[in-house]
């Protein structure tokens, strides 16, 4: 069954640092052009940061400098390192896989249930 | 950078009516890379139509999508109880990659 499971949301502080993952089962994640999605509560959806199937990334310029993307292969696993955390960046954050890589065109056809990142003091 | 605009903002429509939901681009996009989405209340994003009119793996047929350059429209033939939720669409570009509609909430009348 191809899935993605988020983890390593929480409660942080302002200033502080989390890294999230995203588990990937049923496909490569190597393969696929991975994102990060996130949605503050009431919100609606913005693009995070997205890895290439050749690894190059890209950020919203709201997470530049602060947040990197990565991937660990041997795991089947993306990452997020988000640094300098600030209260606007508290939102459920999605990984999703984007069928580019495949199909000749885009959408995020598999989704994380998501997880919950909440920046306070 | 694109901007999407959906319209309406929100949509009031009974079980077995017609919903066309609106997605306007700040400039013409490629048709190929213009998806919707549906979302309910504590669940991820669903993926509905992707490059403009193809239906995603398991989705009912009463959904469609069509459009071109900058109007683009997801339309559900017959509503079904379980259609109302927020329908966002998406465009994949150059920069940056990925842009959202702010979304339609579709309820129940």
């Amino acid at each position: 069954e191809v899935q993605l499971v988020e983890s390593g949301g929480g409660l942080v502080q302002p200033g502080g640092s989390l890294r999230l993952s995203c588990a990937a089962s049923g496909f490569i994640v190597s393969s696929n052009y991975m994102s990060w999605v996130r949605q503050a509560p009431g919100r609606g959806l913005e693009w995070v940061s997205l890895i290439y199937s050749d690894g190059s990334t890209y950020y919203a310029d709201s997470v530049k400098g602060r947040f990197t993307i990565s991937r660990d292969n041997s795991k089947n696993t993306v990452y997020l390192q988000m640094n300098s955390l600030r209260a606007e960046d508290t939102a459920v954050y999605y990984c999703g896989r984007d069928l580019g890589a495949v199909a000749g065109t885009s959408a995020f056809d598999v989704w994380g249930q998501g997880t919950m990142v909440t920046v306070s003091s | 950078e694109i901007v999407l605009t959906q319209s309406p903002g929100t949509l009031s429509l009974s079980p077995g009516e017609r919903a066309t939901l609106s997605c306007r681009a700040s400039q013409s996009v490629s048709s190929s890379y213009l998806g919707w989405y549906q979302q309910k209340p504590g669940q991820a994003p669903r993926l509905l139509i992707y490059g403009t009119s193809n239906r995603a793996t398991g989705i009912p047929d009463r959904f469609s999508g069509s459009g071109s350059g900058t109007d683009f429209t997801l339309t559900i033939s017959r509503l079904e109880p379980e259609d109302f939720a927020v329908y966002y669409c998406q465009h994949y570009g150059s920069s940056p990659p990925y842009t959202f509609g702010q979304g339609t909430r579709l309820e129940i009348k």
